[in-house]
This record gives C-alpha cells, sequence and structure tokens, in this order.
C-alpha cells in the first residue's frame, strides 16, 4: 500500500469543472493503471484503465493521463456532473498479484 | 443477472459470535476475492482464491477463514467476532489472479454490537 499515493483525498468541484484526481506509485513493474469508480452502497467498478505503452486515453469526459518517467498517472473529469460524486481509486499493478485499493479519493461535484 | 452475489446484505451481531457471508459469481472467472472496507472507505485486500490456492495478507487475524466449495463460490467465516469487525465486506473476482477488471458484488455490512 506505500507503494501507491493517491491524492487528494478529498475533492469538492462546481458542476461544469474539472475534477483531477493524482496517483503516484514506486513499483516499475506495474503494467495496468485502472481507475475504480465507488458510488455510496455499491461495490467498486472499472471506470477506465490505461496501458504503459501509450500516455493517454480518453473514454467520453473522462481521460487518464500517464507518466511513466514520474510513474504518475492521473485521472481527468471534464464538465464534472452531481452524478460524477463518487470515490475514485487508482489501482496500479501488475498479473499474478493481488489488486490494493487503499483510501481513494472522495469527490463531490456540486450543483 | 447478477455477476457477483453476496448474501446477506446486512448483518448485525453481538460480540464473540461467528458468522458467515457467502458470494457466488456467474462469470466464469478463476479467482475471487473478499475485501474489507473500514468507515473512512479504506479498502484493504483479505484474501485471493485462485485454483485453489489461498493468499492471504498477512495483516487479517486467523479469526477469519474462506471458504470455497467450488469455483464459483467464495464465502467468509468470521469467529468470535469484535467490534472492531465492523465494516462492509465487499466480495470480487477477476479472470485471473491480477489480470483484467475486478467485478464487485454490492457488499455486506456487518454491525457488531
Amino acid at each position: 500500500q506505500q507503494q501507491v499515493k493517491q491524492s487528494p483525498q478529498s475533492l469538492i468541484v462546481q458542476k461544469g469543472g474539472i475534477s483531477i484526481i493524482n496517483c503516484a506509485y514506486e513499483n516499475t513493474a506495474f503494467d495496468y493503471f485502472p481507475w475504480y469508480q465507488q458510488f455510496p452502497g455499491k461495490g467498486p467498478a472499472l471506470l477506465i484503465a490505461i496501458r504503459p505503452d501509450v500516455s493517454e486515453k480518453k473514454e467520453g469526459r473522462f481521460t487518464i493521463s500517464f507518466n511513466k518517467s514520474a510513474k504518475q498517472f492521473s485521472l481527468h473529469i471534464m464538465d464534472s456532473q452531481p452524478g460524477d460524486s463518487a470515490t475514485y481509486f487508482c489501482v496500479p499493478h501488475n498479473a499474478g498479484n493481488m489488486l490494493t485499493f487503499g483510501g481513494g479519493t472522495r469527490l463531490m461535484v456540486k450543483p | 443477472d447478477t455477476a457477483v452475489s453476496q448474501t446477506p446484505k446486512y448483518l448485525v451481531t453481538q460480540m464473540g459470535n461467528d458468522k458467515s457471508i457467502k458470494c457466488e459469481q456467474n462469470l466464469g472467472h478463476d479467482t475471487m476475492y473478499w475485501y474489507k472496507q473500514d468507515s473512512k472507505k479504506f479498502l484493504k485486500i483479505m484474501f485471493s482464491y485462485n485454483n485453489k490456492e489461498l493468499i492471504i495478507n498477512e495483516t487479517v487475524p486467523n479469526r477469519f477463514s474462506p471458504k470455497s466449495p467450488d469455483k464459483a463460490h467464495l464465502n467468509l467465516h468470521i469467529n468470535s467476532l469484535e467490534l472492531g469487525d465492523s465494516a462492509v465486506y465487499f466480495c470480487a473476482s477477476s479472470q485471473a489472479l491480477g489480470t483484467g477488471e475486478l467485478f464487485f458484488g454490492e457488499g455486506s455490512r456487518l454491525t457488531v454490537l
């Protein structure tokens, strides 16, 4: 768990704004970089993921930016909506290892 | 049809009791997991079970024991419940250990009084 640091712990954004959550890791063996989204009362679900051979991946309003040399990746949510209010987890890992989730980032998007 | 289902959704019990939470997945996955989420949303891996191989997070007390009757089921049994065991427990599955997407159940909220 000490190998992954996610920030901020909590984030409040106005509707229509950009939400940015950052993830720093230490283990250079990681080869898969997903973000999971968890709504209250539900289990986490995969939101978007990236492999280290690309620097950016976009799916609708959600974008992952990946910086291999800095060992960081971030989640950008454009035009944030109240329905995006959830807890977000970065879970970098490689095959054969259990996924460690940590504390996540609680995002609140105000109307 | 729910991919990963857990029962019960809520469980309230007294300290010292023994309880079980059941989990079933219909995805044909080879690996199942149990996670514990505390009140601060910290989600901690407890176990993974892959082709009859159990991997235990070393911080998990031995009062917790997973039991897998077959590949589609991984139940969690807890002995001598303590106040600190109160949490939401999530079952999950994936195609293989640490590979691909993790599919979670909706959680079982355990309250120990």
